[in-house]
């Protein structure tokens, strides 16, 4: 298994632009999160969706944040428009909900996104 | 609300010295704990992870962690730190839903 896929890697980018995150799940997995981690706050979980549906986006810091999951194997995290204070490594995680040795979350490489 | 705190965020060691890491949570029910491990410029990964059964649990790399349901802990240890081990460990813990509430982090430097 190719584990948690997410690209870009690294994406450096100007304030005001879009910023377009993607990740693909590890197929059969039925949770996704999305997390930022930065210095200062550390690992925040911002949004998490359950059989493609968003459970809880408290996490999210502001409209300018928006996340989809069109289906089982892909999700994006959007940043319109994107600020420095963006700037941060966000990991897109998987797991399979349910059942014995459910709930481990398994990690993306994540996206580091500089917003300059 | 639960909560998971790691009170070191910082810990300092030389090499072959005995390492126990400090996590403890807020929820009275059954709980899912859990270890990640954080090692520099790469993503998370379970060191080990406590779902039932014996409170000991053993992970990978020679970690432990003991559940501690009265004290609501779940330690890490190691008896025999090795430079490799330098990363940032974080604790975890599943109480509702598919939700992992992560604590803060203690960041463990080795001295060679």
């Amino acid at each position: 298994d190719a584990g948690v896929i997410q690209s870009p890697r690294h994406e450096v980018t100007e304030m005001g632009q879009e910023v377009t995150l993607r990740c693909k799940p590890i197929s059969g997995h039925n949770s996704l999160f999305w997390y930022r981690q930065t210095m200062m706050r550390g690992l925040e979980l911002l949004i998490y969706f359950n059989n493609n549906v968003p459970i809880d986006d408290s996490g999210m810091p502001e409209d300018r944040f928006s996340a989809k999951m069109p289906n089982a194997s892909f999700s994006t995290l959007k940043i319109q428009p994107s600020e420095p204070r963006d700037s941060a490594v966000y990991f897109c995680a998987s797991t399979l909900s349910g059942g014995q040795g459910a709930y481990e979350q398994f990690f993306g490489p994540g996206t580091r996104l500089t917003v300059l | 609300a639960q909560s998971v705190s790691q009170h070191n965020h910082h810990v300092i060691l030389s090499e072959a010295a005995s390492l126990e890491l400090g996590c403890n949570y807020s929820y009275g029910g059954t709980v899912n704990l859990f270890w990640y491990v954080q090692y520099p410029g790469q993503h998370l990964q379970l060191l080990l992870k406590y779902f039932s059964g014996d409170p000991l649990v053993k992970g990978i790399k020679g970690f432990e962690a003991e559940f501690i349901k009265s004290k609501f802990s779940f330690n890490l240890r190691k008896p025999s730190v090795q430079w490799s081990d330098t990363a940032e460990y974080f604790c975890a813990v599943k109480s509702s839903a598919s939700k992992i509430i992560f604590g803060s982090g203690t960041r463990l430097s080795i001295r060679p």
